[in-house]
């Protein structure tokens, strides 16, 4: 399973736009990107997923690129609820292919939004 | 949201009890996994399930089993528990389409072990 760095907190302001990368250099060929968010006592919650390039979406857009060694989470004007773990993981997407979806999780990065 | 359910959402009990925790899935989902997460380690895989009857091992399996002899329920059993397994485990399930990676989260069983 491919592992991921990502920083362990971020701090910022309402109406700013946060970016949160993750390093993967061993990503395999058909691992795929996902990110998922998560609050205080629940479970978490999928933001965004991608392969390469830049997906968006509703919430939040995905930067990838090329040599897909990294990832960047993108949100636009964060507000106050905002404030969560973030988590980035790299794994298949299918199980009968082969690491599927046994995801490693990490310990995310604090994301702390002010006022 | 996705119709997931665990119980019980809170339990206290003694060293060197069994304990089961359900998960309970409304959505048809072929994927079940079980988490347990802790401070300074994030979620981490105990088990999963690929199927009824099908299961696999995940990175922090030992002490635990799991059942699914139904598609909508999940079983985690803690043989004989002991307190490093005081911790908050999610269930999640999902439906494992190829480039899928999107897991559907219940809302958590706080265990604690004394």
């Amino acid at each position: 399973l491919a592992k991921t760095t990502q920083p362990i907190s971020m701090d910022s302001y309402e109406g700013q736009e946060v970016n949160i990368t993750c390093s993967h250099n061993n990503i395999a060929t058909n691992d795929y990107i996902t990110w998922y968010q998560q609050f205080p006592s629940q479970g978490p919650r999928f933001i965004i997923q991608g392969y390469k390039t830049k997906v968006t979406n509703e919430v939040a857009s995905l930067f990838i690129p090329a040599d897909r060694k990294s990832s960047t989470l993108s949100l636009p004007r964060v507000s106050l609820s905002d404030t969560a773990v973030y988590y980035c993981l790299v794994g298949l997407g299918n199980i009968l292919t082969g690491g599927g979806n046994k995801l490693t999780f990490g310990t995310g990065t604090q994301l702390k939004v002010e006022l | 949201d996705a119709g997931i359910t665990q119980s019980p959402r809170h339990k206290v009990t003694e060293t060197g009890t069994p304990v089961t925790l359900r998960c309970h899935q409304t959505e048809n989902h072929r994927y079940m996994y079980w988490y347990r997460q802790d401070p300074g380690h994030g979620l981490r895989l105990i088990h999963y399930s690929y199927g009824v009857k099908d299961t696999d091992k995940g990175e922090v399996s030992d002490g635990y089993s799991v059942s699914r002899s139904k598609t909508e329920d999940f079983l985690l059993t803690l043989e004989s528990a002991t307190s490093s397994q005081t911790s908050v485990y999610f269930c999640a399930i999902g439906a494992g389409l190829a480039g899928d990676n999107e897991q559907f989260f219940g809302p958590g069983t706080r265990l604690t072990v004394l």
